[in-house]
C-alpha cells in the first residue's frame, strides 16, 4: 500500500520559472491538503480539497494554485517562483474532514528557489 | 485565532527515561488533537488521535492525554529507546470549519542517546 506519494523530491527552480509538485494517494480519500514546513515554523496550509472538482484556499494560498479532477491526484502548481517559496512541501490526505480525520502525509518535496 | 505551543522546543534524555512532552493551545473549540512523529527528512506519521469527547489515548508505550478546558495536551513516552529519536508535533483541527484545518505546534526535537 503506497499511501500518499509525492513527485519530486527535490527541485531547485530560478527565480520566475513555474513547476508542479506532484501528489497522488491510492487510499479513496475525499480530503487532500497541501501544506508547506518552514524550518521552526510548524506546518502551515496552503490549499486543500474535499473532493474531486472542489478546492479552496487555506492560510498561504498566494503564489500557488491547486486542482483535483480525479481522487487520487492533488498537483500543486507554483507560478513564477519566488525566493520566498524556498520550503519543504507535504501533501496529506484523510478519510474526513474533523472529526474522525487521522491525517496521512507524503514524504515531502524539498524546494530551492535561487 | 487558534495558536499552539509546545514545550520543551528540544529534549535529550539517557535510553530507558519515561519522559512527556506538553502541548497547549489557545482555543478550546476542537475537533481532535494529533500528534505526530517527524523523522529527518521524511513526512508526518500519525502517532495518536484524541477526540475532543475524550481523555485519553494509548499505543504501546506511548499514552496521550487531553485536558480541553486547560488547552493542553501531554504525550508521555514510557522507556524511551534510540528509535524514538524524532521531532514530535501535536496539531488541533479547529471546530467549525468545514474541513480538517489543522494548526500545528512548532515541535519537539526529541533525542534518546544510549
Amino acid at each position: 500500500n503506497a499511501g500518499v506519494t509525492q513527485t519530486p523530491k527535490f527541485r531547485i527552480l530560478k527565480i520566475g520559472q513555474s513547476m508542479t509538485l506532484q501528489c497522488t494517494q491510492d487510499m479513496n480519500h475525499n480530503y487532500m491538503y497541501w501544506y508547506r514546513q518552514d524550518p521552526g515554523m510548524g506546518l502551515k496550509l496552503i490549499y486543500y480539497s474535499v473532493g474531486a472538482g472542489i478546492t479552496d484556499k487555506g492560510e498561504v494560498p498566494n503564489g500557488y494554485n491547486v486542482s483535483r479532477s480525479t481522487t487520487e491526484d492533488f498537483p500543486l502548481r507554483l507560478e513564477l517562483a519566488a525566493p520566498s517559496q524556498t520550503s519543504v512541501y507535504f501533501c496529506a490526505s484523510s478519510y474526513s474532514s474533523g472529526g474522525g480525520g487521522e491525517l496521512f502525509f507524503g514524504e515531502g518535496s524539498r524546494l530551492t528557489v535561487l | 485565532k487558534q495558536e499552539v505551543t509546545q514545550i520543551p522546543a528540544a529534549l535529550s534524555v539517557p535510553e530507558g527515561e519515561n519522559l512527556v512532552l506538553n502541548c497547549s493551545f489557545t482555543d478550546s473549540a476542537i475537533y481532535n488533537l494529533q500528534w505526530f512523529r517527524q523523522d529527518p527528512g521524511k513526512g508526518l506519521t500519525s502517532l495518536l488521535l484524541i477526540q475532543s469527547s475524550q481523555r485519553e489515548q494509548t499505543s504501546g508505550r506511548l499514552n496521550a492525554s487531553l485536558d480541553k478546558s486547560s488547552g493542553r495536551s501531554t504525550l508521555y513516552i514510557a522507556a524511551s529507546q534510540p528509535g524514538d529519536s524524532a521531532t514530535y508535533l501535536c496539531a488541533v483541527t479547529v471546530s467549525g470549519t468545514s474541513y480538517g484545518k489543522l494548526t500545528f505546534g512548532q515541535g519537539t526535537i526529541l533525542t534518546v542517546h544510549p
